[in-house]
């Protein structure tokens, strides 16, 4: 059973930094694209992050470039995202995915966390 | 720069066919931008629906149905139930890796 769970969220103060983590199972993580999508409260869904099976490839929105690092460890089955500058308008449950196919004529995201709560708050 | 619009509610009764649409605020929707859609309900992680266009993802009802009508992407709810009252968003690939979901629409069954 393909299992992704989310960890690393909490309370941060703006301009503070936060690492979140993904602990995947039931799949062999080399082999996908991962992403991270987040949810302001009370708002919808927005892409965050991307990043390709050897980890050689990243993408994200503007509003986090430069600021936030996705990154994967695929012996240890597990995504990242480094955030650092922290703001307030970052608050939000964040959560990995996986990408599904990417290589051909369809790609979307088949299995999601159930997400990790990051408060950006003085 | 362009933004991916989506109907922000709305309402079907029981039984009852709702179509709502997935668009660009310039150009059309196509394969290319690799549409597809999923559901939410409040405090529960997003369900994959539909991909590449008109694909059901395992698991999904055959009353959820995915098209491109016009210059949008599609999906078509035949035979609402009280239980698919939720949250529905489309993700599209604007191109050079970046992806944009749609704002959304809540779907009311009454």
């Amino acid at each position: 059973e393909v299992q992704l769970v989310e960890s690393g969220g909490g309370l941060v103060q703006p301009g503070g930094s936060l690492r979140l983590s993904c602990a995947a199972s039931g799949f062999t993580l080399s082999n996908y694209w991962m992403t991270w999508v987040r949810q302001a409260p009370g708002k919808g869904l927005e892409w965050v992050a991307s990043v390709k099976q050897d980890g050689g490839q990243t993408y994200y929105v503007d509003s986090v470039r430069g600021r936030f690092s996705i990154s994967r460890d695929n012996a240890m089955n597990s995504l990242y995202l480094q955030m650092n500058s922290l703001r307030a308008e970052d608050t939000a449950v964040y959560h990995c995915a996986r990408w599904n196919g990417c290589v051909g004529s369809y790609c979307y995201l088949d299995y999601w966390g159930q997400g990790t709560l990051v408060t950006v708050s003085s | 720069q362009t933004v991916v619009t989506q109907e922000p509610s709305f309402s079907v009764s029981p039984g009852g066919t709702v179509t709502l649409t997935c668009g660009l605020t310039s150009g059309s929707v196509s394969s290319s931008y690799h549409p597809s859609w999923y559901q939410q309900t409040p405090g529960q992680a997003p369900r994959t629906l539909i991909y590449n266009i008109n694909i059901r993802s395992s698991g999904v009802p055959d009353r959820f149905s995915g098209s491109i009508l016009g210059n949008k992407a599609a999906l078509t709810i035949t035979g609402a139930q009280a239980v698919d009252e939720s949250d529905y968003y489309c993700l599209l690939h604007m191109g050079s890796g970046i992806w944009v979901f749609g704002g959304g629409t809540k779907l009311t069954v009454l």
